[in-house]
């Protein structure tokens, strides 16, 4: 089993739609959970932590389910400029200071308008 | 407000040529990173570091090098180049888990390498 996974896509969603996407990981303690952003040809970027009691950013929502080992980001309303490549990562800590950073593979967005 | 910096952007190589891969950080971050990501593949932790003068293997480190003179340098060598190496590379920097247990990553801008 991969230690993060995610639907690659593409989900092709008309403007205005609401879409969801989950990621599981296999590790159950892991500590950080994060999404990010990529553009086609671009470094990824923050979009968002994810946190346990679930948070919200404008039209970006994310949950945590520590007990399922699944991340959630769900995006109202969809803009043309939200069409991405959206990658789930796990990050875990070890005694020493080691950190070790897992990415999905990302899933791909494509908003139509 | 740079962030972080990568050099060059784009390069390409000739199997069995050596080059490095710089990446700047003027944030103070302790832990830097080198990953490479391939169509299908994902983002691979190549060679890591978690402070000045440290460095340890990712999950792809063969072919190549890192060293960690200074804080803020991350370098990424390669001494003998193979069409396997053909790839995005992006380097990043983060704070250490002792001082921010979510903090996130921040990546360059990233290098396109060819190897023919």
């Amino acid at each position: 089993r991969k230690e993060v996974e995610q639907d690659p896509g593409p989900f092709n969603v008309p403007e205005g739609a609401t879409v969801a996407f989950n990621c599981t990981y296999s590790n159950s303690a892991s500590q950080s959970f994060f999404w990010y952003r990529q553009d086609c040809r671009k470094e990824p970027k923050l979009l968002m932590s994810v946190y346990s009691s679930g948070n919200e950013d404008g039209r970006f929502t994310a949950q945590l389910n520590r007990a399922s080992q699944y991340i959630s980001l769900l995006i109202r309303d969809s803009k043309l400029s939200d069409s991405a490549t959206y990658l789930c990562v796990v990050r875990n800590e070890y005694s020493g200071g080691y950190q070790k950073v897992t990415f999905g593979i990302g899933t791909k967005l494509q908003v139509i308008p | 407000n740079a962030g972080v910096t990568q050099t060059p952007k784009f390069r390409v190589l000739k199997t069995g040529q050596s080059m490095t891969l710089l990446c700047a950080q003027d944030m103070n971050h302790e832990y830097m990173y080198w990953y490479r990501q391939d169509p299908g593949m994902g983002l691979r932790l190549i060679h890591y570091s978690v402070g000045e003068g440290t460095t340890a293997k990712g999950e792809v480190p063969d072919g190549y090098n890192v060293s960690r003179l200074k804080k803020q340098n991350f370098l990424l060598g390669l001494e003998s180049a193979a069409p396997s190496q053909t790839s995005v590379y992006f380097c990043a920097s983060s704070y250490s888990s002792a001082s921010s247990t979510n903090s996130p990553l921040h990546f360059g801008n990233g290098t396109r390498l060819t190897v023919t």
